[in-house]
């Protein structure tokens, strides 16, 4: 069974300040996804990534597939970035291969 | 090339009564997957459906619950003589394929609660 940890649980930080969340998994898997949540609000998909490195905007994130981590970095983060920030694995192989298995969440609090 | 569509939003229902929760994929995509948020949990895989067909639903409980995607029109989730601990956020999404090579993406929600 795939466990996904995500830290920190919360996390405040001053506009302006990168940001990092950190997601580690526990089984192989073939893919990651980061994705965002607002307060009451829908599930928007950040990334979906194998390897390596992603970037879109002021967001990157990046997986190392050996150590079974990924990180999902902010730069100058806005108050609008204020969201819960969410990882889902992919298992990589067999039944239940299309079953995401996610993270508990990250609440990010951008203060201005 | 609109998203995944859910409706309604919102859902109030008393306990007894039944609960019908819609989900339109993306066009193109014929692989739906239902999970749900609890208050204060994370979300959790329900089930995956192709159209006609229930791939896997090993994480819906055993009873009450129910899923469909036709060969025409919406997914639905059912769920019959709801509980209190019903109430929460349930997210489908679709994919044009499953496995690694397919995002899936993820639909707005339906918020159900249950008096």
């Amino acid at each position: 069974k795939n466990e996904v940890e995500q830290s920190p649980q919360n996390l405040t930080a001053q506009e302006g300040e990168f940001i990092t969340i950190n997601c580690s998994y526990s089984v192989g898997i073939s893919a990651l996804h980061w994705l965002q949540q607002h307060p009451g609000g829908g599930i928007v998909s950040l990334f979906m990534l194998s390897s390596g490195k992603k970037k879109h905007g002021r967001l990157i994130a990046t997986i190392n597939i050996q150590e079974k981590h990924s990180s999902l970095h902010i730069t100058a983060s806005h108050p609008r970035d204020s969201a819960v920030y969410i990882c889902a694995a992919l298992p990589y192989s067999g039944a239940g291969s299309y079953q995401l298995t996610f993270g508990k969440g990250t609440k990010l609090s951008v203060i201005p | 090339n609109a998203g995944v569509m859910q409706n309604p939003r919102h859902l109030v229902r008393r306990r007894g009564q039944e609960a019908r929760l819609r989900c339109s994929p993306m066009k193109g995509h014929s692989h739906v997957y239902w999970y749900r948020q609890l208050p204060e949990e994370g979300l959790k895989f329900m089930v995956y459906l192709q159209k006609e067909n229930i791939i896997d639903e090993s994480g819906m409980p055993k009873e009450r619950f129910s899923a469909e995607f036709p060969k025409e029109g919406p997914s639905i989730l059912r769920i019959q003589q709801v509980v209190r601990g019903d109430s929460a956020a349930y997210f489908c999404a679709s994919s044009p394929g499953t496995g690694a090579s397919y995002e899936q993406y993820f639909g707005p929600g339906t918020r159900l609660t249950v008096t």
